[in-house]
């Protein structure tokens, strides 16, 4: 079991270029959280995903950013026209289905370190 | 909003003593489950133990053990016969009400170890 897969791990744009992310959960794991850690801070969640859907998305920046789940394939959170305030690290977490709700651990990744020149 | 709050930015403990971390939280649910990632310097989030709030003993995990009391929202996390693997930050967490596993974390604690 590989556990949950980002990549890259180390991701570095110029401002105004796009930022792509990658998620694989882990198997059998239905549910991916993407969290974005600021230096000294702690992990702000930004969205979440099921398959093909997007289910809370109330962390998101409202411009730039977006994310997707497909059907096949990996997770993806896109940065567009990236700034020098999105570096960050940006973890990505999946769980099994949510039985109870709130009960179910989190799996992390490693996280991708996204830095911004 | 939920908020979970981690007073103190940092720690240390001596190897082989005993530290507790502090961790208040705010809720309106009654059942819900609190937790403690470790994060060490490979920024791994790495779990270390899980409470649920329903039940009244507190979690163990080998030489980490919770405090958590409920009527004060109070979660702490006790490590005992410090290593020095332990040295880390750990986050406290708790899931957003009544909206599945996304989980609210606090702004964390540095621990170290000193051999």
């Amino acid at each position: 079991n590989a556990g949950v897969m980002q990549n890259p791990r180390h991701l570095v744009r110029r401002r105004g270029q796009e930022a792509r992310l990658r998620c694989s959960p882990m198997k059998g794991h239905s549910h991916v959280y993407w969290y974005r850690q600021l230096p000294e801070e702690g992990l702000k969640f930004m969205v979440y995903l099921q398959k093909e859907n997007i289910i809370d998305e109330s962390g998101m920046p409202k411009e730039r950013f977006s994310a997707e789940f497909p059907k096949e394939g990996p997770s993806i959170l896109r940065i567009q026209q990236v700034v020098r305030g999105d570096s960050a690290a940006y973890f990505c977490a999946s769980s099994p289905e949510d039985r109870p709700p709130g009960a179910n651990v989190l799996t992390f990744g490693a996280g991708s370190r996204l830095t911004v020149l | 909003a939920q908020t979970v709050t981690q007073s103190q930015p940092e720690m240390s403990v001596q190897e082989a003593e005993t530290v507790t971390l502090s961790c208040t939280y705010d809720t309106s649910e009654s059942d819900y489950y609190l937790f403690w990632y470790k994060q060490p310097p490979s920024r791994q989030m790495i779990l270390v133990i899980r409470q649920e709030a329903y039940k009244q003993q507190n979690a163990t995990e080998n030489r980490f053990s919770v405090n958590f009391q409920k009527a004060a929202t109070s979660f702490r996390l006790k490590i005992s016969d410090s290593q020095l693997g332990d040295a880390a930050m750990y986050f406290c967490a708790s899931p957003n009400t009544g909206a599945n596993s996304k989980l609210t974390f606090g702004k964390g604690i540095t621990l170290s170890v000193r051999p």
